[in-house]
Formats: structure tokens, sequence, C-alpha cells
């Protein structure tokens, strides 16, 4: 059955980077693109950005780029996503989402489980 | 502030039929097809409709989107108390040189 098994949960100071890995099972990695979807603690949804497992192009957000770095190792079906020079507001849940096998789908059925990234000095 | 608007709050009995509105603009729910997804408190959001008005299988057929112009509906038949949850449409804004995939503000429903 299709997963994805995300990292646990991290604790970094103000200015630090911080990386989460999401581990992709039960289907074929290259042929569906991944998106970073997090949340904010009681606030809403809000998307990072998309990278296609197949070729390792990704698309940030406006917000994030420059900030953000989605990458993928084909050989372990990992997409990891990298935030730097953090901040408090950064303190969310990360989620990953598999998309469609076309750029132009959103996140769909398939989640992970999320990750706390709580940015605290 | 979100790009698109839903109501923060929304409220039915059992059986009833509710619905969430979504607006957008001309570069977002304009030119492009809506997602909605539901969240309960303390899990990944699950996806319930994809491309306006298509239903993922295993979603129950009481659930049914709808897209007009720039605004986009979710409709919840027969309601029931596990529906109690946050809804959020989302699509595409087109308005930047980059397409960024856009999330509304949620609407919490409440099932009296």
């Amino acid at each position: 059955q299709v997963q994805l098994v995300q990292s646990g949960a991290e604790v970094k100071k103000p200015g630090a980077s911080v990386k989460v890995s999401c581990k992709a099972s039960g289907y074929t990695f290259s042929t569906y693109y991944l998106h970073w979807v997090r949340q904010a603690p009681g606030q809403g949804l809000e998307w990072m950005g998309i990278i296609n497992p197949s070729g390792g192009s990704a698309s940030y957000a406006q917000k994030f780029q420059g900030r953000v770095t989605m990458t993928r190792d084909t050989s372990t079906s990992i997409v990891y996503m990298e935030l730097n020079s953090l901040r408090s507001e950064d303190t969310a849940v990360y989620y990953c989402a598999r998309g469609g096998d076309q750029y132009g789908a959103g996140p769909k059925d398939y989640w992970g489980q999320g990750t706390l990234v709580t940015v605290s000095s | 502030q979100s790009v698109l608007t839903q109501p923060p709050s929304a409220s039915g009995t059992p059986g009833q039929r509710v619905t969430i509105s979504c607006s957008g603009g001309s570069s977002d729910i304009g030119n492009n097809y809506v997602y909605w997804y539901q969240q309960l408190p303390g899990t990944a959001p699950k996806l319930l409709i994809y491309r306006s008005n298509q239903r993922p299988s295993g979603v129950p057929d009481r659930f049914s989107g709808s897209k007009s112009g720039t605004s986009a509906s979710l409709a919840i038949s027969g309601l029931r108390s596990e529906d109690g949850a946050h809804y959020y449409c989302a699509t595409w804004d087109d308005s930047l040189s980059s397409p960024d995939w856009v999330f509304g503000g949620g609407t919490k429903l409440t099932v009296l």
C-alpha cells in the first residue's frame, strides 16, 4: 500500500536549518510529484513547494524562495525538505503529500504523518 | 491573509445539508480546478474533492463540489457527527511568475 513516512520531530534554535525527510513506498517513486505543506499551531494550511522525483526539479512558493530547498534520493525513494534561517514563526507541522503524475495536480490522497518542527531559543 | 476566502465557521444538525463557500479571483479559481480537504484534529488533511467536482475512491457521495466563475462550493448532505472538522479549499494561483498552490483560510464545521 502507498505510504509516506516522515522523519521525527525536531527542535531547532533561531537561525538554524532543519531537514525533514519523507520516504515513499508502495508505488513507483519517480512517477508522482510530491508537495510540502505546513501548518502552524492552530492555523491553516500553507503550501511550500513541489518536487518532481523523476528529474529532481522543484518549484517553491514565493514566500519561501531562497530559504527552502527540496531534493530527492531515487535510490532510497526519499524526498527532503530543508528550511534555512529558521525563526519562531516556522514552528509548525510539516507534511509531505503525493501529487499527480503531472505538475498540475495539487496534493492528493496520500499524506505523510507530519513532522513537528519547533523553533525556540 | 489567504488568497481564497472561506467563512471561518459553519454549522448544521445531523441529516441536514450544509454548504461551504470558497471565493477567489480570475487568476486562481477562475482559471484552475479546485480541491477540497477535510482535516480532523491532530491528523493530516484528507482529500475530498479534486478537479472541482471529482471524488477520490472511498469518499462518500454525500460530499460534492462545484465551481462557478471565481467561486467554488463544497456541499455535505446527510450531515453526520463525524463530519465535524476543518475544511479547506485550494487551487493554483497564476498571478505570480511561478504559480503557487494556495489554500483558503479554512472553515470549522460544527455538527450540533
